[in-house]
């Protein structure tokens, strides 16, 4: 068991909408950061999360948010969901530099 | 820029032969990397940090500064480590670049 949960397993959105997905880290890890699985792609990373604060993003526009909670659990928001943020969406926690342990994924299907 | 090539996307061998999966990176500083690896039907998880210098399943990874490579090897293939390898590196920013991939195939 990794300790990291991701809800939902799939969703499936209408163009414009917007979505939340939450993720559970694994207790004791002060770090969380979210990416972007296209199919037949590397995970792409979104940003990072410390202690609550964000510290690290990638080339993502500023519609992908994010916010993490004091209890280790974690959000990504996507406002104005287009079709090319159709993909795997994957959570992972762990501290620098020892490697970060993954959830399971969430799938969102855009529409 | 910081990035990450997995020149093969596909690599096949039998099994007990020798394998290596290649990485190689561009970065300007001092780079983190990992390798990843995702078994059919199971989550991706961390096989190997270069900081620890570790063998793990039979595999090893050295970084090569100067040809900028972190290539993953292991000298007898086993069937069970057929799977999907990701190597990755994150920089001072927190940034982590993953390749694209190699889908390891060991025949029997």
């Amino acid at each position: 068991e990794t300790g990291v949960t991701q809800s939902p397993t799939h969703l499936i959105k209408t163009r414009g909408q917007q979505v939340t997905l939450r993720c559970s880290s694994q207790s004791g890890h002060n770090t969380v950061s979210w990416y972007q699985q296209a199919l037949g792609q590397g995970p792409q990373f979104i940003f990072q999360y410390y202690r609550e604060e964000e510290n690290g993003r990638g080339n993502f526009p500023p519609r992908f948010s994010g916010l993490q909670f004091p209890n280790y659990s974690s959000e990504l928001n996507v406002n104005a969901l287009e079709l090319d943020d159709s993909a795997l969406y994957l959570c992972a926690s762990g501290d620098r530099p020892y490697g970060y342990t993954f959830g399971s994924g969430t799938r969102l299907t855009v529409v | 820029a910081q990035r990450v090539t997995q020149p093969e996307k596909l690599l096949s061998v039998f099994k007990g032969a020798p394998v290596e999966l290649k990485c190689n990176y561009s970065y300007s500083g001092s780079p983190e990397l990992f390798w990843y690896v995702q078994y059919s039907r199971q989550r991706l998880q961390l096989l190997l940090r270069h900081i620890s210098r570790e063998s793990i399943k039979g595999f090893t990874a050295d970084l090569n500064k100067g040809e900028t490579s972190f290539h993953l090897k292991k000298p007898f293939a086993q069937e069970e480590d057929s799977a999907m390898y990701y190597c990755a590196l994150e920089n001072n920013n927190n940034d982590m670049r993953f390749g694209a991939g190699t889908r390891l195939t060991v025949k029997p």
